[in-house]
This record gives structure tokens, sequence and C-alpha cells, in this order.
């Protein structure tokens, strides 16, 4: 594709509800990056793929929070009982293999009420 | 623990005004470095980058130096337009990890 694509663009859920964020990453990136970036804040890292193994999900904030990607490709960020400091842009990145230039989404702004 | 530092904003110029946006890391090792712009309601880009001391990374009408002496990056850009106006992000990736450990953002306001 032409850029890395997210969706939805919007997300709003109540207290408890559990989300499901997709990623659509450039094709033939190897790599795959999950951020969460708050309200006036920079991006935090959550957790990073290459091809379908997860190699680092320190970031993750809770086992609330779980990621996958089975295909190498699509990627879905899974969070459960939503709770109000939930509430940010998950932004979605992806690079190329030997290239450490990550190429963003539009993000994903998820709203817990 | 790797750490950014960027200056607080937001900054405010008017059009053809000289730019610089302080950027200073805490880091092991030898970090590449980075600098993002989000333009309003889009998604972060990639402005320009620098992989080792002394590199110049350049842009769109925007530099920076990588100065390991004093460990810095800070952007600059000698006659800003209005269609600057963005949050400016710095970042680093360190020697033999992926993830990029970001600043907290500058905002930047330019003014006909």
């Amino acid at each position: 594709g032409a850029g890395v694509s997210q969706s939805p663009r919007y997300k709003v859920a109540k207290r408890g509800q559990d989300v499901a964020l997709r990623c659509d990453p450039i094709s033939g990136h190897v790599s795959l990056f999950w951020y969460q970036q708050a309200l006036g804040q920079g991006p935090e890292f959550l957790t990073y793929f290459q091809n379908e193994a997860q190699l680092d999900k320190s970031g993750l904030p809770s086992d609330r929070f779980f990621a996958e990607r089975p295909e190498g490709s699509v990627s879905t960020l899974k969070i459960q009982r939503t709770q109000q400091e939930d509430s940010a842009v998950y932004l979605c990145a992806s690079s190329a293999r030997g290239n450490n230039e990550q190429f963003f989404g539009p993000g994903t702004r998820l709203t817990v009420l | 623990g790797n750490s950014v530092t960027q200056m607080e904003g937001p900054v405010t110029l008017s059009e053809e005004a000289f730019l610089t946006i302080n950027c200073t890391y805490t880091a092991t090792g030898y970090p590449s470095l980075f600098w993002y712009v989000q333009y309003p309601g889009e998604g972060l880009q990639l402005l320009l980058k620098a992989t080792k001391a002394d590199d110049k990374g350049s842009n769109k009408g925007f530099e920076a130096t990588y100065r390991k002496e004093t460990t810095s990056f800070h952007l600059e850009k000698g006659s800003v337009q209005v269609s600057d106006s963005a949050v400016y992000f710095c970042a680093l990736i360190r020697t033999g990890f992926q993830k990029l450990v970001f600043g907290t953002g500058t905002r930047l306001l330019v003014s006909p």
C-alpha cells in the first residue's frame, strides 16, 4: 500500500469494554511497532514485531494489553476491560529490513468514557 | 536510561524568522537521532536523521547536527514559513535496539 493505515481512526468505548485496533503496515515491511501517545506528550513504545514474532513487549502497560501479528503483515492491538487512563492516540509504525526509519500511520484516537 | 529532552513550547515566530528547537539526549553507546514532525490532523513524518557523531541531517530547509560532546541534536531553519507550523519531536534509537524514544514535542506557531 501507499502508507501505513490504521482503523478505526476514532473509537469511543465505555469503561470495561474490550477494543481492537488494526494496523496495515507498508507492504513488505518486516518490522511493526505500536506506540501510545497521551495528549500533549510524545509517543511511548508499546511493542515490536519482526514478521510474526513479537520480539519486545516491554512497553505494554498491563496484561490488559495484547498485540498480535499472526501472518507477519496486519497487526491488531487489543485492550481488554478498558479504563479511562487508556484514552490516548495509538500509533502504528513499520520499517523495512535493515532500515531504522519508521513510517507512521495516522493513529487511532481512543476515548474511554 | 535512555531519554530525550526538548525545549518546551509553544515557540511563536513571525514568518522568515530563524528557528532553533533544542534537543538533548541521554543514551548509552551511539544512538541514531531523529526529528519527526506532526502537522495538524496528520501522522508523524520523519523530517531528518543522523546516525553518527558530526553527521548533519537536512530536509526542507531544516538542519540538525549530531553533537556527541554536548549530547545534542538541535533543529534549525534559517527562514520559517507559516506552513512549518506543527509539533516537532526529537527521538533516538539506541544501538542494537529498534524502538524509538521520543521527547515530549515542541509546538511551533508561525504567523504571517
